[in-house]
């Protein structure tokens, strides 16, 4: 059976403190590795796609990597409005989509 | 690009009553259309995935009479929570798919309180 384990649960930076959220799978067949940031009371924002092992993704201070078996995501010198839950999602072979629980981060001043 | 719209972004109505959720694609066509719920602290819930033209598929548990699907045209689907019940209140939210492609688009999302 899929499953998609992210880690921390919740992490807490000072700005310009900065740090890796991991998003560990395993799956039969891996069609795309997602990652989405969700504000409270809104719908998932799209950030990156990671298609195969190696690949790497950069957008301002984020940066994504994928290797066989899991997924960071780099988040350099943070301000405070990167604040956000982090979803990490996957789509297998099967074209099954699935969601990790998420990590909470928040960025302090 | 690939932007989604919800629409009403909330909405409260009475035990019993109806209720229509429209999702739309404003700038691409979505042969597939996904709808989520997501209760408080916890991740998204697939309910149904819907393909333009064809019915709806719905996860286990999921009782397809309650919720009804629509997937009229390959920029709207339409979610209907028939006789809803306080239980029914959560957060729903919509995805499109670029045919071809793999990444989901959301849209903003429309909370829902059933009184």
């Amino acid at each position: 059976e899929d499953q998609v384990t992210q880690s921390p649960e919740a992490l807490r930076l000072q700005e310009g403190e900065s740090s890796s959220l991991n998003c560990s799978y395993t799956v039969s067949g891996l069609r795309g590795l997602f990652w989405y940031r969700q504000d409270p009371g809104k719908g998932p924002e799209f950030l990156f796609t990671l298609y195969s092992a190696g690949e790497e993704k950069e957008k301002e201070r984020l940066k994504a990597t994928l290797t066989k078996k899991e997924s960071f995501l780099h988040i350099t010198a943070p301000k405070p409005e990167d604040s956000a839950t982090y979803l990490c999602a996957l789509t297998d072979s099967w074209g099954k989509f699935q969601f990790g629980a998420g990590t909470q981060v928040v960025v302090t001043p | 690009g690939a932007v989604v719209s919800q629409h009403p972004s909330w909405v409260i109505c009475k035990s019993g009553t109806s209720v229509k959720i429209e999702c739309r694609s404003l700038d691409f066509q979505a042969t597939t259309m996904f709808w989520y719920r997501q209760f408080p602290k916890q991740s998204l819930m697939l309910m149904a995935t819907s393909n333009e033209g064809s019915k709806a598929t719905y996860e286990q548990g999921v009782e397809k009479d309650k919720f009804l699907i629509n997937h009229a045209s390959l920029t709207l689907s339409t979610l209907t929570v028939t006789s809803a019940h306080p239980e029914d209140s959560s957060f729903y939210i919509c995805s499109g798919v670029l045919a071809g492609q793999e990444t989901q688009y959301f849209g903003p999302g429309t909370r829902l309180l059933v009184l």
